[in-house]
């Protein structure tokens, strides 16, 4: 069964650098990696995205090793505002089918 | 509108009793997605529209779910006879274009079913 894991939890001091990592053992070959954030009572909002390598834009770092088979979203010097789940979302294969698939999330706590 | 809207955020319904949840995407965004998040859980991936057409109606738990989007905007989710394990929230989200993963989703604020 394709599956996309990623820790349940992770607590974190304002001002440090956080590391979230994504398993997904059967990505899609032609699928790119989304990383989105959740506030409770909203809806996820997108964060970053790649393919391969290394991504960075001005919230967020993503690590993709060659396999591709997980990635590592890096959150520098977290605020308590950063606090929040967050999800990676890929495209995996199951079986010949492919399915978009949400990873089950990370609560993410920032503390002073 | 400038985002994803949804309606109603909130509905409160009875056993057995069908519902109707509505979204509107981000003008001229071509693709629509549909999920559902239960209390505390993840996003279960329900259905995905290109235009009018749903090539992926994978998600959709059982026949008791359909979706439907006319003029490739608004789309309709409805549950007939619902259950009580259909209470989660019901997320909508929009994209330009098409079913490669590589469009950012503009996510909704949701729809919270309670089915009593």
């Amino acid at each position: 069964l394709a599956k996309t894991t990623q820790p349940i939890s992770m607590d974190s001091y304002e001002g440090q650098e956080v590391n979230i990592t994504c398993s997904h053992n059967n990505i899609a070959t032609n699928d790119y990696i989304t990383w989105y954030q959740q506030f409770p009572s909203q809806g996820p909002r997108f964060i970053i995205q790649g393919y391969k390598t290394k991504v960075t834009n001005e919230v967020a770092s993503l690590f993709i090793p060659a396999d591709r088979k997980s990635s590592t979203l890096s959150l520098p010097r977290v605020s308590l505002s950063d606090t929040a789940v967050y999800y990676c979302l890929v495209g995996v294969l199951s079986g010949s089918a492919r399915q978009l698939t949400f990873g089950s999330g990370t609560q993410l706590t920032v503390l002073p | 509108g400038a985002g994803v809207s949804q309606s109603p955020s909130n509905k409160v319904t009875e056993k057995g009793k069908d519902v109707e949840l509505r979204c509107d995407p981000i003008s001229g965004h071509t693709a629509l997605y549909w999920y559902r998040q239960s209390l505390g859980q993840g996003l279960e991936f329900l259905i995905y529209f290109q235009g009018n057409s749903a090539p992926d109606k994978s998600g959709l738990p059982s026949d008791r779910f359909s979706a439907e989007r006319t003029g490739g905007s608004v789309s309709t989710l409805t549950i007939q006879r619902t259950q009580q394990e259909d209470s989660a929230v019901y997320l909508c989200a929009s994209s330009l274009g098409w079913w490669g993963n590589t469009d950012t989703q503009y996510f909704g604020p949701g729809t919270r079913l309670t089915v009593l």
